[in-house]
């Protein structure tokens, strides 16, 4: 299986912060990468898919880059309605996997 | 606009057999570029895929469960089932049903799980 590893697991960033998460794949993954939010309580919602597509109704300030090991989800003004937390799963191979995820939490 | 809901026992006693089904609404589950998922998550934890399905019957399942995991498909009821045999603590989560959708690019397919239902809980207790 492919390991997925986020960094950092948790942070504290402000209303208006921009806020780069990162992912890591275990071996390349081309641009097989997506990008779920989890509000507590809530189902995973897509934000990301193919490592920088924008899923449709998703606002412009989230945008995902990087291919093969190395990605990154950035939120470039960060919103109240943003804080919670972040998943990278991978779609390059069968069983898909997921990060341990990233808290974004209100300093 | 298509929508997912699980349905199950809440509570399963440990060695027996956990059952879901999720309903699609407002939309086919017998069309072409979905798959249907389940994905789970136990508390403090993340998120683990379990297995999925396509129409036809074609089914993927995670090696780690595959034992124990069985994802069948009714599309004259739109639906598909999860059943997760001899149950353990360790099976307590919230699980999820997902519609897993492949945008194709050439000769690449992207899967990402577009739509979700909104989870229900199951605990695995004596």
């Amino acid at each position: 299986d492919i390991q997925m590893t986020q960094s950092p697991s948790s942070l504290s960033a402000s209303v208006g912060d921009r806020v780069t998460l990162t992912c890591r794949a275990s071996q390349s993954i081309s641009s097989y990468l997506n990008w779920y939010q989890q509000k507590e309580g809530k189902a995973p919602e897509v934000l990301i898919y193919a490592a920088s597509s924008l899923q449709s109704g998703v606002p412009s300030r989230f945008s995902g880059g990087g291919s093969g090991t190395d990605f990154t989800l950035t939120i470039s003004s960060l919103q109240p309605e943003d804080f919670a937390s972040y998943y990278c799963q991978q779609s390059y191979s069968v069983p898909w996997t997921f990060g341990q995820g990233t808290k974004v939490e209100i300093k | 606009q298509v929508q997912l809901q699980e349905s199950g026992p809440g509570l399963v006693k440990p060695s027996q057999t956990l059952s879901l089904t999720c309903s699609v609404s407002g939309g086919s589950i017998n069309i072409a570029n979905y798959y249907w998922s389940w994905i789970r998550k136990p508390a403090g934890k993340g998120l683990e895929w379990i297995g999925r399905i396509y129409a036809s019957g074609r089914t993927n399942y995670n090696p780690s469960l595959k034992s124990r995991v069985t994802v069948s498909v009714d599309t004259s009821k739109n639906q598909f089932s999860l059943e997760l045999g001899s149950v353990t603590a360790a099976d307590t989560a919230v699980y999820y049903c997902a519609r897993e959708y492949y945008d194709t690019r050439g000769y690449h397919y992207y899967y990402y799980m577009d739509v979700w239902g909104k989870g229900t809980t199951v605990t695995v207790s004596s």
